[in-house]
């Protein structure tokens, strides 16, 4: 089971803002970077936020996202229909002898 | 452009093996980690195993640690993903995915290759 607890979902209508909540411990976001990835039904993931903050190349600004010791967010403004889809937190966790781990993924609908 | 190109998924009874391969093209292989995530059915996805650029193993999730062996071939420009011991619950969508320089993100992912494990 995932280290990093995410609401199973999310919605809201279009223009308003989002924001996904990702839980995890000291063992990861305490000394490691938080990562975000956008999945649509039937397509690989897509690398969202990297580096806590980052976005890569392509990624519009309305989407951005914090981390404290032990807790993500992801936000997204000015919601749109194109941006239904699964999102998960990810992190490297110190923890026994290391290893990636994924949040538990939030469904965001647009209404 | 990168490329990853998964291949070697199928049907596999219980207790068998099977080797799963990712093309890569579009960048120099030899200079980026590499990594396995898989995807149950319906499921989140999960982080399989990482190999570092000079083929040092990253780690393995517990789930596979033991059953699992992941290596590169650099001549080839592909990753493996040996499983061997194969259960039911290996069932999943297993992706191959590459790391930036000196990041632990994954910022290029293939389409998958589907293992089904059933008798």
């Amino acid at each position: 089971q995932s280290v990093l607890i995410q609401p199973p979902s999310a919605s809201g209508t279009p223009g308003q803002r989002v924001t996904i909540s990702c839980s995890g411990s000291s063992s990861n976001f305490g000394t490691n970077y938080v990562y975000w990835f956008q999945q649509f039904p039937g397509t690989a993931p897509k690398l969202l936020i990297y580096k806590n903050n980052q976005r890569p190349s392509g990624v519009p600004a309305r989407f951005s996202a914090s981390k404290s010791a032990t807790s993500a967010s992801l936000a997204i403004s000015g919601l749109r229909s194109e941006d239904e889809a699964d999102y998960y937190c990810a992190a490297w966790d110190d923890s026994l002898s290391g290893r990636y781990v994924f949040g538990t993924g939030t469904k965001v609908t647009v209404l | 452009e990168v490329q990853l190109a998964e291949s070697g998924g199928g049907l596999e009874q219980p207790g068998g093996s099977l080797r799963l391969s990712c093309a890569a093209s579009g960048f120099t292989f030899d200079d980026y980690a590499m990594h396995w995530v898989r995807q149950p059915p319906g499921g989140g996805l999960e982080w399989v195993s990482g190999i570092s650029w000079n083929s040092d193993p990253i780690g393995y999730a517990d789930s596979v640690k033991g059953r699992f062996t992941i290596s590169r071939d650099s001549a080839k420009n592909t990753l493996y993903l040996q499983m061997n011991n194969l259960t039911t619950e290996d069932t999943a969508l297993y992706y191959c995915a590459k790391s930036p320089l000196g990041q632990l993100s994954l910022d290029h992912w293939g389409q998958g290759t589907r293992v089904t494990v059933s008798s």
